[in-house]
């Protein structure tokens, strides 16, 4: 059964702590992506990966940090210097060709929440 | 810098009515424009469009691109209280071989009542 896994559902932050949130997929799929959504908004891109031990930046990167050792797993940290976590936060993945465009899939989300 | 915009944000229509969303886009190195449905968690696909005046069709959606003026729309026939959700419209900016990335709108809600 193929897809994309997230946990957990939902997530506690307490002042000043780090949390981590899992991404894992099946599809064996090269890209990963994770995106925020703040009630009304679309999704703003955090970070991007198109290969193992590579990722980008993107819009909105300050606060937050990724990894990517294996090709199924792209783990996103949401740090203390992050001052305004509550948010929706989405992992999707894509197959790429670097030529035609691809589809990206997504997870199921965690809702994370600052105490 | 890039944008997508989505009309209207909001929109209750009844059981049966037609709808038409829009998404309209200025992104540098286009390459594809995408659709998806948002109910409470995951978007799940819809649409890709890449070429312009093409319309593509599942059941009672269709959608088509307009790549000279820069939008897309979204129809929506006979509608049903299940359609009610969030549409979101996102493009795909990419320059060369590398990664493309996704640009998204704000997204419209609809609410269809029995």
């Amino acid at each position: 059964d193929g897809g994309i896994t997230q946990s957990p559902k939902y997530l506690f932050r307490k002042e000043g702590q780090n949390v981590t949130l899992s991404c894992e997929q099946n599809l064996n799929h090269d890209a990963m992506y994770w995106y925020r959504q703040d009630p009304g908004q679309g999704l703003r891109l955090i970070y991007y990966s198109q290969i193992v031990n590579d990722f980008q930046k993107g819009d909105i990167a300050e606060g937050y940090s990724v990894s990517r050792e294996k090709k199924e797993s792209f783990p996103l940290t949401v740090t203390s210097a992050q001052k305004n976590p509550t948010a929706f936060y989405l992992c999707a993945s894509s197959q790429t060709s670097g030529i035609s465009s691809e589809t990206q899939y997504f997870g199921p989300g965690t809702r994370l929440l600052v105490l | 810098e890039d944008k997508v915009v989505q009309s209207p944000l909001s929109l209750v229509v009844h059981e049966g009515d037609t709808v038409t969303l829009n998404c309209s886009y200025e992104v540098t190195n286009f390459r594809s424009l995408l659709w998806y449905k948002q109910e409470k968690k995951a978007p799940t696909f819809l649409f890709m469009l890449t070429s312009s005046g093409i319309e593509k069709k599942s059941g009672r959606l269709s959608s088509i691109l307009d790549k000279k003026e820069l939008f897309s729309i979204l129809n929506i026939t006979a509608t049903q209280t299940g359609d009610s959700a969030v549409y979101l419209c996102a493009v795909e900016a990419r320059r060369g071989s590398t990664l493309g990335r996704l640009y998204f709108g704000r997204g419209t809600q609809l609410t269809v009542w029995p």
